[in-house]
């Protein structure tokens, strides 16, 4: 089946510093991939898509300065967590639906913790 | 109210036993559903599609009522592994192109 790889799979960074995370859809292209973010305990939550060659849509209450989204190409997104806070330590995972078919793909997530 | 709502459970179960989760969700212009597991600190992954039709696969049976705007998996003779949470999720809910996830029903299946 399809891959979605994320990259890293876990990072710890300091207060005010920011947080690259990649997505690579592996053997498909990706013209939208989503970007989720999962507190424990809790539900995926939308964070925004990603549209390949033009801006990101964002959720109601996502700051879209702070969570930057770029989608260059068709197999790659990247969400930026920019000047990150403890408050921004959640699990964020990005997914990515092939052309004509229902199922989407998930990368395995990036564990941010923010100290 | 929610775009996709779901018992968050917990739902503890025996092995063998037959238990089944419910799902709602506001859109009715929503367009494709799913059923996906997702197994503590890992990434989601497909369970199932739900189909107008209803449809089964092994020991899980799901089934999709447009109408009521309502889901529901059903796992027969449980076993240990299924122990998880489950997700219902809808393409298409609250906006295009989107897929939207309800928070989950935890199971724990027990010896």
């Amino acid at each position: 089946g399809a891959v979605v790889s994320q990259h890293p799979s876990r990072v710890i960074c300091k207060s005010g510093t920011s947080v690259k995370i990649e997505c690579r859809s592996l053997d498909f292209q990706a013209t939208t991939m989503f970007w989720y973010r999962q507190f424990p305990k809790q539900s995926l939550m939308l964070m925004a898509t990603s549209n390949e060659g033009s801006k990101a849509t964002y959720e109601q209450g996502v700051e879209k300065d702070k969570f930057l989204i770029n989608h260059a190409s068709l197999t790659l997104s990247t969400l930026t967590v920019t000047s990150a806070h403890p408050e921004d330590s959640s699990f964020y995972i990005c997914s990515a639906r092939t052309q004509g078919g229902g199922e989407a793909f998930f990368g395995q997530g990036t564990r941010l913790t923010v100290v | 109210r929610k775009e996709v709502e779901q018992d968050p459970g917990p739902f503890n179960v025996p092995e063998g036993a037959t238990v089944a989760f419910n799902c709602t969700y506001s859109n009715s212009a929503s367009q494709s559903f799913f059923w996906y597991r997702q197994d503590c600190r890992k990434e989601p992954k497909l369970l199932m599609s739900v189909y107008s039709s209803g449809n089964e696969d092994g020991r899980f049976t799901a089934q999709l009522n447009r109408a009521s705007q309502y889901i529901s998996l059903l796992i027969r003779d449980s076993k240990l592994s299924d122990s998880a949470t489950y997700l219902c999720v809808v393409f298409g809910a609250g906006g295009y192109n989107k897929l939207i996830f309800g928070a989950g029903t935890r199971l724990a299946v027990h010896p």
